[in-house]
C-alpha cells in the first residue's frame, strides 16, 4: 500500500476554519470508512480526533469534523484555537494501515 | 487509569537486535488487538505490526521477517522483537491500542537508534 496524499502545510486564523484533505485510491479510502485522523503536537504521541470516517471519540472538541468524497476524505477544524497547531495525520485501515504524510497546521 | 508505557530503545549498530516492550495498564490487553507504529525522526507514522486476540501477527513489509510482535497477557505486555536492524529502522516506536478500524489509545514511545 502506498501513503496517502496530504498537503504539507495549512494555515489558519483564529476562528476560521481549515480543511486538511487525504487522497487515497479506490482500494484504501475511496471502498472503506475505516478513515482516522490524528492530532500530534512535537515531541508528543499521537491523539485519535476522528475515526470511521466522522465518528468523534468523547472528548473531542465538535470543532473537529471529518467526511469523505470518494478516494478523499477531509477534516475540518472550525473555530481554529492556538492549541490546535499540531501536526495532522489520516488513516485508512483496510486489513493493514497506512497512513498519510502528514499535514503542519498553523494557527497565525 | 489507562496507560501504555514503552521501554527498550536505545542505541544498536547495525545488524544488532532490540526487544521493545508496552507495559499496559487500564484494559487487558488479552480482549483487545495491539500494534507497534514507528515515525522516523522528522517524518510520518508508520504502522509496524498487529496481533490479534486470537494470537495472529501481521507485518508491514519493510519489517516482515525481521520482526517479530507477542503478547504475554499474565503480565499484560506486548512486545517486539527486532534482528538484523538496519538505519532505515531508527524512529520512535509507539505501542498503540488497535480497534481494528483506528488506533484509540497511544503509548508516549521508545527511540530506537540504528546506528555505528
Amino acid at each position: 500500500q502506498s501513503a496517502l496524499t496530504q498537503p504539507r502545510s495549512v494555515s489558519g486564523s483564529p476562528g476560521q476554519s481549515v480543511t486538511i484533505s487525504c487522497t487515497g485510491t479506490s482500494s484504501d479510502v475511496g471502498v472503506y470508512n475505516s478513515v482516522s485522523w490524528y492530532q500530534q503536537h512535537p515531541g508528543k504521541a499521537p491523539k485519535l480526533m476522528i475515526y470511521d470516517v466522522s465518528k468523534r471519540p468523547s472528548g473531542v472538541p465538535d470543532r473537529f469534523s471529518g467526511s469523505k468524497s470518494g478516494n478523499t476524505a477531509s477534516l475540518t477544524i472550525s473555530g481554529l484555537q492556538a492549541e490546535d497547531e499540531a501536526d495532522y495525520y489520516c488513516c485508512s485501515y483496510a486489513g493493514s494501515a497506512v497512513f498519510g504524510g502528514g499535514t503542519k497546521l498553523t494557527v497565525l | 487509569e489507562v496507560q501504555l508505557v514503552e521501554s527498550g530503545g536505545g542505541l544498536v549498530q547495525p545488524g544488532g537486535s532490540l526487544r521493545l516492550s508496552c507495559a499496559v495498564s487500564g484494559f487487558s490487553i488479552k480482549n483487545n488487538y495491539m500494534s507497534w507504529v514507528r515515525q522516523a525522526p522528522g517524518k510520518g507514522l508508520e504502522w509496524v505490526s498487529v496481533i490479534f486476540t486470537a494470537g495472529s501477527t501481521f507485518y508491514a513489509d519493510s519489517v516482515k521477517g525481521r520482526f517479530t510482535i507477542s503478547r504475554h497477557n499474565s503480565e499484560n505486555t506486548v512486545s517486539l522483537q527486532m534482528n538484523s536492524l538496519r538505519p532505515e529502522d531508527t524512529a520512535v516506536y509507539y505501542c498503540a491500542r488497535d480497534q481494528s478500524r483506528y488506533f484509540d489509545l497511544w503509548g508516549r514511545g521508545t527511540l530506537v537508534t540504528v546506528s555505528s
